[in-house]
């Protein structure tokens, strides 16, 4: 299994706080995605990084913001929770070598986040 | 941009049934296909996965997707299934090439009754 750990696994937390994610990865991949997952609406990506400090907004960014300072490290930040985000989120990472493109993601085994 | 519609969003089934899952995107570049697997409380694992070459792809588990050009199509499919079979199954798509960002579609939740 791909070294992926995700913090806190659970989290309850109340509207209009501030919560922060964690995605540690061991396995020195560059790209680390954020994805939440919905009924109905699988999975949407939040934001991604192709490296580090180097970060990308996905299809449904609004209300997140992220920081990668380390490889290893990925955070999503809700700035000021919503009942919206309640959600499960989940971090994966993929790897791109030169003149290789390792086309797999690998995922942590996911944040479940509700806001009262 | 590329999208991924699954046109069922359950599929029950018998044991020992075969099973089709079906899944057509939209790109308008050349893409790689994937489906991954979801078991319940737990993260998404890569199933199979199609790249270039034989558009006939397998996984070691007994499923296997085939990719059709023509029809924007890579639809999974199981001869016989199990109960340890039920699971929720998500295809994916990314543009070949370049940065691999997948594109997941809704999810099929396949069902197996004994």
């Amino acid at each position: 299994d791909a070294g992926i750990t995700q913090s806190p696994r659970h989290k309850v937390t109340e509207t209009g706080t501030p919560v922060t994610l964690r995605c540690h990865q061991t396995e020195n991949h560059r790209y680390m995605y954020w994805y939440r997952q919905d009924p109905g609406h699988g999975l949407r990506l939040i934001h991604y990084s192709y490296g580090v400090k180097d970060t990308d907004k996905g299809e449904v960014s609004d209300g997140y913001s992220v920081s990668r300072s380390k490889t290893e490290d990925f955070l999503l930040t809700l700035e000021s929770a919503t009942s919206s985000q309640t959600s499960v989120y989940f971090c994966a990472i993929s790897e791109s070598n030169v003149g290789i493109m390792n086309t797999e993601a690998f995922f942590g085994q996911g944040t479940r986040l509700t806001v009262v | 941009a590329q999208s991924v519609t699954q046109l069922d969003s359950q599929v029950p089934v018998f044991e020992e049934a075969p099973v089709e899952l079906r899944c057509n995107y939209s790109s308008s570049v050349s893409v790689y296909l994937f489906w991954y697997v979801q078991y319940p409380n737990q993260g998404l694992q890569l199933l199979l996965k199609y790249l270039s070459g034989s558009t006939l792809v397998k996984s070691i588990n007994g499923f296997e997707a085939e990719f059709n050009k023509s029809q924007t199509s890579f639809h999974l499919r199981k001869p016989s299934v199990h109960i340890s079979d039920t699971a929720e199954y998500f295809c994916a798509v990314s543009k070949s090439g370049g940065s691999y960002i997948p594109t997941f579609g809704r999810g099929t939740s396949l069902i197996v009754h004994p």
